[in-house]
């Protein structure tokens, strides 16, 4: 079974901190994805990575960067969280053109 | 850019009755793949159903089927027999290939008992 943790299930930070949040995936997939989940917007693309040290923009980076060092870990940085950035994250990890499996998700919350 | 539209925002269906839930998209890509996630209230997101654009044959896991109408750009999923486990968020999903996937905004079905 393809397996995708991440480090946290709550966090609850305050405005202005820098926040990592953590993916980790144990099929040596290439493709690896953040999103974010919103009630009534469904979930969105952040970033997302197909190779070590490459990222690629999605359709809402701002506020966000990524890092990539080592294949199967791709990290979601908020340099200064704000209260906007309250929500459910999910990282989500793929073989090329396979299917993308999702990670439990974090559930931020700043104050 | 890509649009995935889920018209039904809820719907209720009594347990052992069959569900359909729609969903359409635009793109004027011709080879894509589709999918289909159940997020039940544990917010694991489970993958149910793919299909690939080039595929004629409508995709079937057990009891999910989908009616897939590359033309109409249409892209439904029928749950046949359906069971109080099936009570959750519906997504649906499309992709180019090695990028994002491009989501509805779901449907909440409840499965009565």
């Amino acid at each position: 079974d393809v397996k995708v943790t991440q480090s946290s299930r709550y966090l609850v930070k305050r405005t202005g901190e820098k926040v990592f949040l953590e993916c980790v995936q144990d099929m040596d997939h290439e493709n690896m994805f953040w999103y974010r989940q919103d009630p009534g917007l469904g979930l969105r693309l952040i970033y997302f990575s197909y190779d070590v040290k490459m990222k690629e923009k999605g359709d809402i980076p701002e506020g966000y960067s990524v890092s990539r060092e080592k294949k199967e870990r791709f990290s979601l940085i908020l340099e200064s969280a704000s209260t906007n950035q309250t929500s459910m994250y999910l990282c989500a990890s793929s073989s090329l053109e396979e299917t993308q499996y999702f990670g439990p998700g974090t559930r931020l919350l700043v104050l | 850019a890509q649009t995935v539209t889920q018209s039904q925002p809820e719907m209720s269906v009594q347990e052992a009755e069959t569900v359909t839930l729609s969903c359409t998209y635009d793109t004027s890509e011709n080879n894509y793949y589709l999918f289909w996630y159940k997020q039940p209230p544990s917010r694991q997101m489970i993958l149910v159903i793919r299909q690939e654009a080039y595929k004629q044959q409508n995709a079937t896991e057990n009891r999910f089927s989908v009616n897939f109408q590359k033309a109409a750009k249409s892209f439904s999923l029928k749950i046949s027999d359906s069971q109080l486990g099936d009570t959750a968020m519906y997504f649906c999903a499309f992709t180019g290939g090695a990028d994002g996937l491009t989501f509805g905004k779901g449907t909440h079905l409840i499965i009565q008992p």
